[in-house]
């Protein structure tokens, strides 16, 4: 079975330019989650959607951070314009469960550069 | 608020060596406690976890105890190998109505041959 997907699995931008993620959740599963990982700050929820409606969108750095789920199998993360301090490993990880029993299965990651 | 505290890496073992990782939580009420673990170049992945005091999760001979009074899962195992080398995250669910996990910072552990 197919994990989440998630792309581009790098991205290497200018400061100013626009950055969309995309991430594909796992086939059944109803709640989707962004995380952004840095060395400096280590794992940090950005935003989270339950059966494609936002949640909890209190993790969002700013204004120039949005996020969509148009449908069950399809979100993203975009930043306009982005900024150097943005660089980081962005997360998506998707559940079956809202229960506290509830694993929480990751992508890959995309790795962002903004320059 | 939830907080996951876990001691700081990295880690650094010979094959065969006995690991302990600590962590402690703060959280209301009687949170699911895990632990994930992240090799080089790929997402988290759960290792395992716990729902209620005095649980004990295992997996891939790597365990940890739910001990409500100390608030604290620590992660062990007996003997360590070079591919457990990785970074490990503990984290907690609250069980209470729409929740998403908190994280440590998480602890890379080193091990050589």
């Amino acid at each position: 079975d197919a994990g989440v997907i998630q792309s581009p699995r790098h991205e290497v931008t200018e400061m100013g330019q626009e950055v969309t993620l995309r991430c594909k959740p796992i086939s059944g599963h109803n709640s989707l989650f962004w995380y952004r990982q840095t060395m400096m700050r280590g794992l940090e929820l950005l935003i989270y959607f339950n059966n494609n409606v936002p949640i909890d969108d209190s993790g969002m750095p700013e204004d120039r951070f949005s996020a969509k789920m148009p449908n069950a199998s399809f979100s993203t993360l975009k930043i306009q314009p982005s900024e150097p301090r943005d660089s980081a490993v962005y997360f998506c990880a998707s559940s079956t469960a809202q229960g506290n029993t509830g694993e929480l299965f990751f992508g890959e990651g995309s790795r962002l550069t903004v320059l | 608020g939830n907080s996951v505290t876990q001691m700081e890496g990295p880690v650094t073992l010979s094959e065969e060596a006995f690991l302990t990782i600590n962590c402690t939580y703060t959280a209301t009420g009687y949170p699911s406690l895990f632990w994930y673990v992240q090799y080089p170049g790929e997402g988290l992945q759960l290792l395992l976890k716990a729902t209620k005091a005095d649980d004990k999760g295992s997996n891939k001979g790597f365990e940890a105890t739910y001990r409500k009074e100390t608030t604290s899962f620590h992660l062990e195992k007996g003997s360590v190998q070079v591919s457990d080398s990785a970074v490990y995250f503990c984290a907690l669910r609250p069980n209470s109505g729409y929740s998403t996990l908190t994280f440590g910072k998480g602890t890379m552990l080193l091990v050589s041959p």
